[in-house]
């Protein structure tokens, strides 16, 4: 099983800050399948990047991810007000599919 | 627009079986692979396993003991079961459809909202 390590696990900054999340895996992601999830409280996660840097339908350019094999970063250029919000990355290459323990964006 | 919704128990007593389904509206369960994923309260994500519309799954080896997920085409529907359940098993519970058609290696793009299942006596 791959084991995703998310840093920092709190972030905190203003609006208009970038913000920069790191996961980590314990081997390497296959094909780069890797996916980062917005969570806002009571609400199910959003999609906001897979295949490691592929921005899914409809999300702001201002989000972009990057990386290879093990080591990832999700950057948010100038964080808005409704990005602070809790950042999961996911692995789908290999079985089972497994996440991070997420990276909490709060406002500073 | 596809759209999932969860439903069940919301309370489920310690050693019973929790039993979920997930209504797929907006289009069809054919040619996808459905998962489900679980978030106990205050914490993070948790896959449990897929089913493709043919029957075919794959479950997380941490659960697969205790799970069984089936798909019923003709309602649209996939369904979880998780047998002797505890506390530990108290969750949200998310279904959830990946990017692409026929591939069991993708991200969820489309989830349901969610359903609390509470394990207690």
């Amino acid at each position: 099983e791959i084991v995703l390590t998310q840093s920092p696990g709190t972030l905190s900054l203003s609006p208009g800050e970038r913000a920069t999340l790191s996961c980590r895996a314990s081997q390497s992601v296959s094909s780069n399948y890797l996916a980062w999830y917005q969570q806002k409280p009571g609400q199910a996660p959003r999609l906001l990047i897979y295949g490691a840097s592929s921005r899914a339908t409809g999300i702001p350019d201002r989000f972009s991810g990057s990386g290879s094999g093990t080591d990832f970063t999700l950057t948010i250029s100038r964080l808005e007000p409704e990005d602070f919000a809790v950042y999961y990355c996911q692995q789908y290459g290999s079985s089972p599919r497994t996440f991070g323990p997420g990276t909490k964006v709060d406002i500073k | 627009q596809v759209q999932l919704q969860e439903s069940g128990p919301g309370l489920v007593k310690p050693s019973e079986t929790l039993s979920l389904t997930c209504t797929v509206s907006g289009g069809s369960i054919s040619t996808y692979y459905w998962s489900w994923v679980r978030q106990p309260p205050g914490k993070g994500l948790e896959w449990i396993g897929y089913v493709y519309y043919s029957g075919s799954t794959n479950y997380n080896p941490s659960l697969k003991s205790r799970v069984t997920i089936s798909v019923d085409t003709s309602k649209n529907q996939f369904s979880l079961r998780l047998s002797s359940v505890t506390t530990a098993d108290t969750a949200v519970y998310y279904c959830a459809r990946p990017l692409t058609y026929r591939s069991s290696s993708d991200a969820f793009d489309i989830w349901g909202r969610g359903t609390m299942v509470s394990v207690s006596s």
